[in-house]
Formats: structure tokens, C-alpha cells, sequence
């Protein structure tokens, strides 16, 4: 079985541009996770999905960035607009209701100029 | 405060040593502990995982939870210059699906 996927694995992006990451879930997995790592501040929770449906939206984060689950196996992060605080690494996880250990993709890393 | 907090924030220990890390939360309603291992550059993995009283082997590590006290330790005995790492500690609370996070303890092991 194939774990979670994203894409990019690097993104370089000018203050103010918008940018999509991208998640595959671990087939049969219902919940879906995004969060953002960063030396200082450490895992955060942006969004989580159950069955497609949004459950948690993160709550400072908001303004700027918003998750979406187009199918059971796919989701997008969308950035917009960019701000160089917004540089970290963007992890995706997913897991099964009732099982809940969560399943980390290798993560995408942003880097805002 | 952070919800998980994890302690020490940092730990040096020689190979062969042992290592101890903890992990308390400040919420009652905690139901479920994982202790994910993150090397550098690469994703957190999960190591292991308690719910019950008491503590949990496999191989070199073990997990000890005292639910009373809202405290759960990762042990890790014949630590290895592989072990550095990051290890973060997670809580589940009210059965919900959402993992909360502590800071992490960075572990280093010195050949």
C-alpha cells in the first residue's frame, strides 16, 4: 500500500503569489490532516477532513489559507496570498476513524521570498 | 501553556545510555498517547502508542502511561547514534480523531 503522498516536495514562492500543496491520502483512510512545522511554533493544525467533510479549519489560520477535499483521495492547501512567515513545512496526514494513529506524507517544504 | 507538554527539551546521551523522555497533559480528558520519532529533513513516524495503565515493550523502547497523573515516558534503552531525532508526543482527547502535539524533545546520541 502506497502512504500519503504530496506534492511539491520544495516550493519557492515571491511575497504575494498564491500556491497549491497537494495530498494523497493512504487509500481507505477518512481523515485527512493539515498541518505546518516550524522550529519555533512546532506541528500546528491547519485543517481536518472527515469523509470530505471539513471538521476543523484551524482558526487563526484562516484568512489566507484554505484546504479542500475534491475526492476521498485527494486534497489541496491553497496559500493566498503568500507571506514570507508563512515559510515552513507542510505536513499531510490521514488515518481511520476508530484507529486514529495518523499517517504522515514526506511534507512540502515553502519557502517564501 | 501547550496543551502536551514535553520535557526535557533537549537530551544528550551517550551510545549504549539510556534515555528518558516525558510527556504530561494538562486536559483530563485525554484518552490516548502516541510518541512519534521525526529524523531530520524527514516526516514524523509513529514508534508507539498506550492507552492503558502501566507500560509497553517492543525491542529497545518502552512506554510507560500513569493515566492519574496525566504522564506518559518513552524509554529507550541501547540508544543508538540512529535514535537522534526528534520525538514528539501526541494526546487524543474525548475520542475525537484530532491528535494534539507537544514541542518535542530532541534527542541526541553521542558515538
Amino acid at each position: 500500500d502506497a502512504g500519503v503522498t504530496q506534492t511539491p516536495r520544495h516550493e519557492v514562492a515571491e511575497k504575494g503569489q498564491t500556491i497549491i500543496l497537494k495530498c494523497e491520502p493512504v487509500s481507505g483512510h477518512n481523515d485527512l490532516f493539515w498541518y505546518r512545522q516550524t522550529k519555533i511554533q512546532g506541528l500546528e493544525l491547519l485543517s481536518y477532513f472527515r469523509s470530505k467533510s471539513l471538521m476543523e479549519d484551524g482558526g487563526a489560520f484562516k484568512d489566507r489559507f484554505k484546504a479542500e477535499m475534491l475526492n476521498s483521495s485527494f486534497s489541496t492547501l491553497k496559500i493566498q496570498p503568500t507571506e514570507p512567515k508563512d515559510s515552513a513545512v507542510y505536513l499531510c496526514a490521514s488515518s481511520l476513524p476508530g484507529e486514529d494513529t495518523q499517517y504522515f506524507g514526506p511534507g512540502t517544504r515553502l519557502l517564501v521570498l | 501553556q501547550q496543551k502536551v507538554q514535553q520535557s526535557p527539551e533537549s537530551l544528550i546521551v551517550p551510545e549504549g545510555g539510556m534515555a528518558s523522555l516525558n510527556c504530561t497533559s494538562s486536559d483530563r480528558n485525554v484518552d490516548y498517547f502516541w510518541w512519534y520519532r521525526q529524523h531530520s529533513g524527514k516526516s514524523p513516524k509513529m514508534l508507539m502508542s498506550i492507552f492503558s495503565n502501566g507500560e509497553k515493550e517492543e525491542g529497545r523502547f518502552t512506554v510507560h502511561l500513569n493515566k492519574a497523573s496525566l504522564h506518559t515516558s518513552l524509554h529507550i534503552r541501547d540508544s543508538q547514534p540512529s535514535d537522534s531525532a526528534l520525538y514528539l508526543c501526541a494526546a487524543r482527547y474525548n475520542a475525537g480523531a484530532k491528535l494534539t502535539f507537544g514541542g518535542g524533545t530532541r534527542l541526541t546520541v553521542r558515538p
